[in-house]
Parts: C-alpha cells; sequence; structure tokens
C-alpha cells in the first residue's frame, strides 16, 4: 500500500514537500515513481528514482525545480516542488515500478493546486 | 518525448469488442517490449491490466488482451461490460531511459 500526503494550495513561486508512505513490502527493493494527472487531463511521468536512491529521472517540464529522494529506512518516497507554477497544478500519485514498466501499486493521490 | 497517441474515444456496446491503439515511435514502442495499460474508473487511481504487451497480472479478466505491431501497441476488451466503461491509458519506456504515456482513451459502453 503507498499513502500520500503533503498535499493543498500553494500560491505561484512557492514549495511543497510530497510524501508517500508504503506498507507490506520491502520499499527498498523497487524503482519508485511520482506522476501527475492534471484536472480533466492525461497522465504524465514527473520524477522517478532508483532502489538505492543514487539515481534519478524527471520530466523537462520540472527539471531543476522538483527534487525526488527517499528514506528507506522509514519506507518513505518525496518529492520536493519548488517554483510552483499553475501549471502543476494536479492529483500527484506515487507509485511502485516492479521492473520492466510494470506500475503494479498506485497511491490514492495527493492534490496540488498553485492558485493566487 | 512526445506522449503516446491514442483515441480520444471508442464505445461499444455490451458483449462487442473494442480495440485501443497506441502509437508510439522507434524510441519506445518499436524498441521495446515494456508497454502496459492502466484502466481508471472515474475519481480512482489507474489500476494496472496488461503489462510487457501482453501479460495480464493476477485478479485481470482474460477479456482484457493485449499486442503490438511496429511502432503500435493495441489492448483489446472483449465480452464488453458496462464497468469497463472507464478512461484507458498506455505506457512504454524509452530509450532515454524514462517513460511516455498515452494521451488516454474514454471507453463509453452504450
Amino acid at each position: 500500500q503507498l499513502v500520500e500526503s503533503g498535499g493543498g494550495l500553494v500560491q505561484p513561486g512557492g514549495s511543497l514537500r510530497l510524501s508517500c508512505t508504503a506498507s507490506g513490502f520491502t520499499f527498498s527493493q523497487y524503482w519508485m515513481h511520482w506522476v501527475r494527472q492534471a484536472p480533466g487531463k492525461g497522465l504524465l511521468g514527473v520524477a522517478d528514482i532508483n532502489s538505492d536512491g543514487r539515481g534519478t529521472n524527471y520530466a523537462e517540464s520540472v527539471k531543476g525545480r522538483f527534487t525526488v529522494s527517499r528514506d528507506n529506512a522509514k519506507d518513505t518516497l518525496f518529492l520536493q516542488m519548488n517554483s510552483l507554477r499553475a501549471e502543476d497544478t494536479a492529483v500527484y500519485y506515487c507509485i511502485r515500478d516492479l521492473g520492466a514498466n510494470v506500475f503494479d501499486i498506485w497511491g490514492q493521490g495527493t492534490m496540488v493546486t498553485v492558485s493566487s | 518525448q512526445s506522449a503516446l497517441t491514442q483515441p480520444d474515444s471508442v464505445s461499444g456496446s455490451p458483449g462487442q469488442s473494442i480495440t485501443i491503439s497506441c502509437t508510439g515511435n522507434n524510441s519506445d514502442i518499436g524498441t521495446y517490449n515494456f508497454v502496459s495499460w492502466y484502466q481508471q474508473r472515474p475519481n480512482n487511481a489507474p489500476k494496472l491490466i496488461i503489462f510487457e504487451v501482453s501479460h495480464r497480472p493476477s485478479g485481470i479478466s482474460d477479456r482484457f488482451s493485449g499486442s503490438k505491431s511496429g511502432n503500435t501497441a493495441s489492448l483489446t476488451i472483449s465480452g464488453l461490460q458496462g464497468d469497463d466503461e472507464a478512461d484507458y491509458y498506455c505506457c512504454s519506456y524509452t530509450n532515454i531511459n524514462t517513460r511516455v504515456f498515452g494521451g488516454g482513451t474514454k471507453l463509453t459502453v452504450l
């Protein structure tokens, strides 16, 4: 199970830190992803991180503004979001990757709204 | 990386079969068999229904099947049922170690 938290309303230019707590599996063994979905829109991969936290990838639209990290001792994934823009408004999902592009466990999502 | 191309919508009557296409290029679908499909019902998180082009996770009905030809992957749903009504997304691994999603297809069961 994955449970996200940390979403909310933030002004443009502001920051938020999302968390995703894992349970029921060995968190440290899996690549993890953040995927977002703007209202009424499709899915977009935002960032991902390998099992030991040393390898990360970011969508072009968030590079330099978002940072993905993890604490394997606390079974928790993070997404630090800075310099937020209106177009970052979306539901953010935390996802487990079984490997080979298999996203088998999704969190319930946390809503981030960027608005003045 | 551009999004994979899916039709905006498809529809079918109960009992019929429908197919949703997902077109990429040689940087993703054309090179890798790491294509997955997700079903998203309203106000719910997406759910994995097909992985590695044609494999079903445990618990997914065999009415769902996947295939690939060249740069295009396809999801077929046979024996349409009312609760198949949902949005469907494809996803592929890419040659720059990222994942790309399709724009999503809304399935309406008439």
